[in-house]
């Protein structure tokens, strides 16, 4: 069976300071992944999406990347952290190819506080 | 106007009452629907697909309506535990993005 691993679970970063966050997916080949943010009390923004290796798509503009080493490895990154970054990311995965009623499966999320 | 909308509630139903949700989507090239659930502070859930004929899962039923864009989940006799956030999202295969809405929130009382 798949399942998505997401690290770490809560994160304390200061202002100005680096990000890293990993996801990675096991037991399915060639799935779309997928970053989301969600800010306290507010719904699921899309950051980005990857189709394939190397292949990142960006939703909204902001001073996050994405990147996509590994055909099942997606990571999340900042130089440097604002305030409003703060939030619950939320790593997805679903099964690659047109046509296909493929839900979003999500990973525990991870819980960032800038500060 | 967002891609997709919901009404954030809050819903304070009693237990056993029946409850229905609509979300509207603006884009008429969506493919693929569903419904999610999402307990506090926690990742959300899938809860069903929607399909173009409308289907059912126990007490929930969801139904798509193509002409005026909007879906629906509707829930039958309703449990303490169906208490959550429910969000609807929507898949532009072209894309392969998921959009979703802003969730509903149900609350149900003794």
């Amino acid at each position: 069976s798949q399942t998505i691993h997401q690290w770490p679970a809560t994160l304390v970063q200061p202002v100005g300071s680096p990000l890293s966050l990993e996801c990675t997916v096991e037991g399915t080949s060639n799935p779309n992944l997928y970053w989301y943010r969600q800010a306290a009390g507010r719904g699921l923004q899309l950051l980005f999406y990857s189709v394939g290796i190397g292949q990142i798509s960006s939703e909204v503009p902001q001073n996050l990347s994405a990147s996509r080493p590994q055909d099942r490895q997606f990571i999340l990154s900042s130089k440097k952290l604002l305030l409003s970054d703060s939030g619950f990311y939320l790593c997805a995965w679903s099964v690659r190819g047109r046509g296909i009623n493929s839900p979003l499966h999500f990973g525990n999320g991870t819980r960032l506080t800038v500060t | 106007r967002k891609e997709v909308e919901q009404d954030p509630g809050p819903f304070n139903v009693p237990e056993g009452a029946t409850v229905a949700f609509n979300c509207t989507y603006s884009n008429s090239a969506s493919q693929s629907f569903f419904w999610y659930r999402q307990d506090c502070r926690k990742e959300p859930k899938l809860l069903m697909s929607v399909y173009s004929s409308g289907n059912e899962d126990g007490r929930f039923t969801a139904q798509l309506n193509r002409a005026s864009q909007y879906i629906s989940l509707l829930i039958r006799d309703s449990k303490l535990s169906d208490s959550a956030t429910y969000l609807c999202a929507v898949l532009y295969s072209s894309a392969s993005k998921i959009i979703f809405g802003s969730g509903t929130r149900l609350s149900i009382r003794p």
